[in-house]
């Protein structure tokens, strides 16, 4: 089993909300871990877009909207990238990514469409 | 401005060993931590290894140590990642990432290269 998993595709409307999930394998406990969060589009290396621990410690990238936040599911065992207010733009794979076991690992990803 | 400026793309045989550069510019190059990422075509992003280009100490992913080497020459702010007995499973994009906050999770990859296709095919 993968040490995070994450839905292969999303679709949402613009001007909706997206909910981005990172499910950490069972054993691995989210409430222990930082979720960093990663945006690619087509033919670019992916952009930072925030670090989300806890609602006292978390970071939003440089120039990243406030409309992308992070929270955690611990009754999931997830991390999740929400997106509101969507754009045309925000069409991309989303990665999650943690610090574990002196390694790290990403999430398979998220291609979010935007339609 | 900080720019990571990659080398061209290779084509390698089986078994062959590969080695990648990435330049560093606009910033002191032994102040951050290199990361190097890749990606086959189609695929999610896997990570390798760091390297602290200051002290030259290194940090592999399992899956790739005694395959992967990464160095660098301080005198031309280039880091390197070597890989080795190389198969079509290495086929891949492959990103040199700096890392803001040395020996700390709680930093991120802030800038990137631009990428380099590394083909392996006989």
């Amino acid at each position: 089993q993968a040490v995070l998993t994450q839905p292969s595709s999303l679709s949402a409307s613009p001007g909706a909300s997206a909910s981005l999930t990172c499910t950490l394998r069972s054993g691995i406990n989210v409430g222990t871990y930082s979720i960093h969060w990663y945006q690619q589009k087509p033919g670019s290396p992916p952009q930072y877009l925030l670090r989300y621990t806890s609602d006292s410690d978390k970071q939003q990238g440089s120039g990243v909207p406030s409309r992308f936040s992070g929270s955690k599911d611990a009754s999931a065992n997830a991390g999740i990238l929400l997106i509101s207010g969507l754009q045309s733009e925000d069409e991309a794979d989303y990665y999650c990514m943690i610090w574990h076991s002196s390694a790290w690992v990403f999430g398979g990803g998220t291609k979010l469409t935007v339609l | 401005q900080v720019q990571l400026v990659q080398s061209g793309a290779e084509v390698k045989k089986p078994g062959a060993s590969v080695k990648v550069s990435c330049k560093a510019s606009g910033y002191t190059f032994t102040s951050y931590d290199f990361n190097w990422v890749r990606q086959a075509a189609g695929q999610g992003l896997e990570w390798m290894g760091w390297m602290n280009p200051n002290s030259g100490n290194t940090g592999y992913a399992q899956k790739f140590q005694g395959r992967v080497t990464m160095t660098r020459d301080t005198s031309i702010s280039t880091a390197y990642m070597e890989l080795s007995s190389l198969t079509s499973e290495d086929t891949a994009v492959y990103y040199c990432a700096r890392w803001t906050l040395r020996g700390d999770p709680l930093g991120y990859f802030d800038y990137w290269g631009q990428g380099s296709l590394v083909t392996v095919s006989s």
